[in-house]
């Protein structure tokens, strides 16, 4: 089965740090880019960061450039996003989802982890 | 950023009607190799995101025909051509053209 499975969420102090990992399965992981992609509750799709197929490159929106890091480890099958000085503006459900090149779309998504930051 | 622009934001409909989502796009999602980089995403209550159509009008496997994409440059319509009661939930369509990938505000299908 084709899925993408995110672990990593909870509950995280205004300042502190946060590691989000996504497993892979079903697909020839090494070969897709990956996406994470937020939802604060209630609202939109926001997105947040992407890395490349073998890990060389990393693009992240403004708003969390600096202080989140994604990474992959393809023998692995797996993306994680490390969130430092996490703002109460972070807390959302975060996505990761799989960039199909071709058809440039965002074909499998995860279940979502919810990140909470609040004192 | 270039910015994407749903309406309507709230959308009823009564079950066999027609219903039609328009997006528009602070600039032109066409590239110099011909494609346009338009998606649309449907997220069912409670669920992820799930793709609907790529590239403006390509269906996404196992999307039902009564779905259909269309538009070009910045004008881009979703449209559902008999609703059923599955088919609620936000919709958003999404620009891949230039980072930060953006997505629309959402419209949200309820069942009248």
């Amino acid at each position: 089965e084709v899925q993408l499975v995110e672990s990593g969420g909870g509950l995280v102090q205004p300042g502190g740090s946060l590691r989000l990992s996504c497993a892979a399965s079903g697909f020839d992981f090494s070969s897709h880019w990956m996406h994470w992609v937020r939802q604060a509750p209630g609202k939109g799709l926001v997105w947040v960061s992407r890395i490349n197929s073998d890990g060389t490159g990393r693009d992240y929106a403004e708003i969390v450039k600096g202080r989140f890091t994604i990474s992959r480890d393809n023998g692995k099958n797996t993306v994680s996003l490390q969130m430092s000085s996490l703002r109460v503006e972070d807390t959302a459900v975060y996505y990761c989802a799989s960039w199909d090149v071709p058809k440039q779309d965002f074909d499998i998504w995860g279940q979502g982890t919810k990140v909470i930051v609040s004192s | 950023d270039i910015v994407m622009t749903q309406s309507p934001l709230s959308l009823p409909v009564t079950p066999g009607e027609p219903a039609s989502i328009s997006c528009r796009s602070s600039q032109s999602l066409l590239f110099s190799n011909g494609n346009t980089y338009l998606d649309w995403y449907l997220q069912k209550p409670g669920q992820s995101p799930q793709l609907l159509i790529y590239l403006v009008s390509n269906r996404a496997s196992g999307v039902p025909d009564r779905f259909s994409g269309s538009g070009s440059g910045t004008d881009f319509t979703l449209k559902i051509s008999r609703v059923e009661a599955e088919d609620v939930g936000v919709y958003y369509c999404m620009q891949a053209l230039h980072l930060p990938y953006t997505f629309g505000q959402g419209t949200k299908l309820e069942i009248k």
